[in-house]
């Protein structure tokens, strides 16, 4: 049963201090998307990949926060100093998505609760 | 752009009733609209989709959506619900050309009464 696994489940942090996500998409999938979730806010698209290639990250803030994938099987999201508004759930999807075409479903990990205190 | 509306917060049903959840959107071309679910402490789990064809879409757990291009709306439906489907739902939407996030809706929590 392949699945979309985040790295750690759980952070606490302290203001100033670097945080580092990672995630392993499912095999296969070609994009591979970041996601941010509050109360305030929702679920909000920070950033996403195709084929390892950075296709959009005006949703993520470019001062702190920077998303890689290195290779194929990581993605990895790290912000840097963290501050306590960046408090939240941070999602990894991937999915399989073609040229223009219809869109697959994303695969969700099940998310890392990050608090900066 | 692209936005999606939820307009409500919460929904309340008794269990065995129907359901619906509601959903608006707006894009520029034609649209591809989804539905997830997320249970507690959990990330999103797809349930359907529409791209093109029977406006009427099948998905998983018994859900179904109603595509309205007139009306720009894509509301989930089920005939009966369960306690078990209490969860927070989210509609999704993208265009078909351009930008290929998805723009998701605020969310509605849904709660079946026993």
């Amino acid at each position: 049963d392949a699945r979309v696994t985040q790295t750690p489940r759980d952070k606490v942090t302290e203001m100033g201090q670097e945080v580092t996500m990672r995630c392993q998409p499912i095999l296969g999938h070609n994009t591979v998307f970041w996601y941010r979730q509050t109360m305030m806010q929702g679920l909000e698209l920070l950033a996403y990949f195709r084929n390892r290639a950075p296709l959009d990250d005006s949703g993520m803030p470019k001062d702190r926060f920077s998303a890689e994938m290195p290779d194929a099987t990581l993605a990895t999201l790290k912000i840097q100093p963290s501050e306590p508004r960046d408090s939240a759930v941070y999602f990894c999807a991937s999915g399989l998505v073609f040229g223009q075409g219809p869109h697959n479903e994303q695969f969700f990990g099940p998310g890392t609760r990050l608090t900066v205190l | 752009a692209q936005s999606v509306a939820q307009p409500e917060d919460q929904v309340n049903v008794a269990e065995g009733n129907p359901l619906t959840v509601k959903c608006t959107y707006s894009v520029s071309g034609n649209p591809y609209l989804f539905w997830y679910v997320q249970y507690p402490n959990r990330g999103l789990q797809f349930l359907l989709k529409y791209i093109t064809g029977d406006n009427l879409v099948k998905g998983s757990y018994g859900f179904e959506a109603e595509f309205n291009k007139s009306q720009t709306s894509f509301h989930l439906k089920k005939p009966s619900a369960l306690v078990s489907d209490s969860a927070l739902y989210f509609c999704a939407v993208r265009a078909d050309t351009g930008r290929r996030a998805l723009t998701f809706g605020s969310g509605t929590r849904l709660q079946v009464q026993p």
